[in-house]
């Protein structure tokens, strides 16, 4: 297993168009968060599934944003009609039942144009 | 007033120095993580702490719960210990991160 892995690493978007992100988390971690980072900011959370369920979902996720772990294997995370604000690096992470093994991918780095 | 609390916010070292970074938090908690970031962005979980201390080579980390404080040590540090060190705890069976800013690290040879 080589870890958490996101594609893509970067991406360039122009404001209004919508974007997808993957995430594939460690293959015994039954559990998968999204957080988004910007700038000189710790990661805030946005979402968090246990297998395929979606258990919580931050206020920070707007309508705009669905995340979805449809197998609850790999996750993809969109954002529909883009916004500058909406330029971060995003997030994912997996770790086991008991939370041990907390591992993050290296990240998708995203800027709205 | 922010959940987690690091302080100092950046913090310049010279090669060799015993470093302490701290984190205050203000909830109960389940377990409390120190990560490293590397400018990148690449985050790596250095700890996990319910209670007590752990060392990993060069890395201690301590928490005391009465007093709702932690404090991750590097000693004999080197400049390849330069990077973010983020303090961020889990709270009862919520599994998801709440995150301190961050503290930028300098370690100069």
């Amino acid at each position: 297993d080589t870890g958490v892995s996101q594609n893509p690493r970067h991406k360039i978007t122009k404001r209004g168009q919508n974007v997808t992100f993957r995430c594939d988390p460690i293959s015994e971690h039954n559990r998968l968060y999204w957080y988004r980072q910007t700038l000189g900011q710790g990661p805030e959370f946005l979402t968090y599934f246990q297998n395929e369920a979606q258990l919580e979902k931050s206020r920070l996720l707007s309508d705009r944003f669905s995340a979805e772990r449809p197998k609850g294997s790999f996750s993809t995370l969109e954002i529909q009609r883009t916004e500058q604000g909406d330029s971060a690096m995003y997030l994912c992470a997996s770790s086991s039942r008991d939370n041990y093994g907390y591992t993050f991918g290296s990240g998708t780095r995203l800027t709205v144009v | 007033k922010n959940e987690v609390e690091q302080s100092p916010q950046n913090l310049t070292a010279q090669e060799g120095e015993f470093i302490t970074i701290n984190c205050s938090y203000s909830v109960g908690i389940s377990a409390l993580h120190w990560l490293q970031q590397h400018p990148g962005g690449g985050i790596v979980s250095l700890f996990m702490l319910s209670s007590g201390k752990k060392k990993h080579g060069r890395l201690i980390a301590t928490i005391n719960i009465q007093e709702k404080h932690s404090s991750l040590h590097i000693t004999a540090s080197h400049p390849r210990d330069s990077a973010v060190y983020i303090c961020a705890v889990t709270r009862g069976a919520n599994s998801k991160l709440t995150f301190g800013k961050g503290i930028t690290l300098s370690v100069r040879p």
